[in-house]
């Protein structure tokens, strides 16, 4: 079974300034996907970034970047140059070849002006 | 654009009232889910489907039961609503490894 894990509820970043949100995983699939997520207070589920498992460069969407550290099952997400519209509620998700989207407990991010 | 659509963004039930979560995708797609979000838990899955007629359980069935009678509806069901499952309900479908998501029904039960 697959298990997402992110263990900071919280974090706090300035504006323009660089942060990053750990997640770590686990599951016994050689063919996986994973993503960010970010919830606004509008709820809707936004995707990031994905990461294809087989892929070793590590996946950028412009401010955000990745680190993807695949065999200590670590993804963590990096946002450049944050801003005040950053703030929201991030979760990191995996998904395995035709099964279930499994989404760890999320982490809050604020932005400091 | 794919279109994920729930019935309702914000619903109060009363104890004990049989309540339905409606989903609707415009896409065809196979795959279909349902989560509950609960601050400091994240999204938990309850159910999803892979195609009509057919239903898995997730991680916390227990208290809902979900329908999929056609391939661009599938409903949660709380048969018997309680307190404990005001929560926001989630809907997503899925592609490949693409997901879609509805906008989330936060759910009140007195």
């Amino acid at each position: 079974a697959q298990t997402v894990t992110q263990s900071q509820p919280e974090m706090s970043v300035q504006e323009a300034e660089t942060v990053t949100l750990s997640c770590t995983y686990d599951t016994s699939e050689s063919d996986y996907y994973l993503f960010w997520y970010k919830q606004p207070p509008s709820r809707q589920m936004i995707l990031v970034i994905r990461q294809e498992a087989y892929k070793q460069q590590n996946a950028t969407e412009n401010r955000f970047s990745v680190n993807f550290q695949k065999a200590a099952k670590s993804f963590s997400l990096k946002i450049s140059d944050s801003q005040l519209g950053d703030a929201a509620m991030y979760f990191c998700a995996s998904i395995e070849t035709n099964s279930k989207l499994t989404f760890g407990k999320g982490i809050t991010l604020s932005v400091r002006p | 654009d794919v279109k994920v659509t729930q019935s309702s963004r914000y619903l109060v039930k009363r104890t004990g009232e049989k309540v339905f979560l409606e989903c609707v995708q415009d896409m065809d797609h196979e795959n279909m889910f349902w989560y509950r979000q609960d601050p400091g838990l994240g999204l938990r899955l309850i159910y999803f489907s892979y195609d009509v007629k057919m239903k898995e359980k997730g991680d916390i069935p227990e208290g809902y039961s979900v329908s999929r009678e056609k391939k661009e509806r599938f409903s949660l069901i709380l048969e018997s609503a309680s307190t404990n499952q005001t929560s926001m309900y989630l809907c997503a479908s899925r592609v490949e490894e693409k997901l879609f998501f509805g906008s989330g029904t936060q759910l009140s039960v007195l």
